[in-house]
């Protein structure tokens, strides 16, 4: 079954740090990756995503994320983070053969001054 | 237009009341979603509509009935619901069915008494 592992549950950082969430996904078929970020209590909305051709994605709000997939990995980063930064963000994925968005367990970016 | 839009935003019912939920979207998606979201945790998939007709239920009780009037119309009927059935419901929609990224509405926020 597909699977999206998200290990830290919080990510403390201070503003203008760089910042590093993980994403581990088990699929052995073609995927389909996402970030969303959801702030207090709003909806979740797309970062980034990964559906095919280069590893290295760009998405809203200066983040990036890069496809391994040696290591499933979909690893999101930012070089520099803002106060407003302040979040939850969970990782999904689909597959072609689960054909279902599976998140993560989701990761609260908490930046401090 | 690229948003989804819920009503209403927050939502306290009693357990012997009959309430709807609404969702709308004018992108010309033919998948529409609904999840169930609780504090601390990622969205749950309850229900997928494509091309308006239900094609997936994902086991959830039969106080939620959900219903699709027009491509671009969600609703969720709610009778009967359990204190635990308080949380912020979400509904999403894509282009087509789970290979594209989803569009996520800011949620309704429900408090069953």
């Amino acid at each position: 079954a597909q699977s999206v592992t998200q290990l830290d549950s919080q990510v403390p950082v201070f503003e203008e740090a760089p910042v590093e969430l993980r994403c581990n996904y088990s699929s052995s078929v073609s995927v389909y990756l996402f970030w969303y970020v959801q702030y207090p209590n709003q909806g979740l909305q797309l970062l980034l995503k990964y559906l095919s051709g280069s590893t290295l994605v760009k998405g809203i709000n200066g983040f990036e994320a890069e496809f391994n997939k040696s290591q499933t990995s979909f690893h999101l980063r930012k070089p520099s983070v803002h106060i407003s930064d302040t979040a939850e963000y969970f990782c999904a994925a689909v597959t072609g053969t689960a054909s279902k968005l599976t998140f993560g367990t989701g990761t609260r970016l908490q930046v401090t001054l | 237009d690229t948003e989804v839009t819920q009503t209403p935003k927050h939502l306290v019912m009693g357990m012997t009341n009959k309430k709807s939920l609404k969702c709308e979207q004018h992108m010309g998606h033919r998948a529409m979603y609904w999840y169930k979201q609780k504090a601390k945790k990622p969205p749950e998939l309850m229900f997928v509509y494509s091309y308006e007709k239900l094609s997936i239920n994902e086991s959830v009780p039969s106080r939620f009935s959900p219903e699709c009037p027009n491509s671009s119309l969600l609703n969720l009927h709610l009778h009967a619901l359990q204190p635990e059935d308080s949380a912020l419901y979400l509904c999403a929609s894509s282009q087509e069915r789970f290979t594209n990224e989803q569009f996520f509405g800011p949620g309704t926020r429900l408090t069953v008494l």
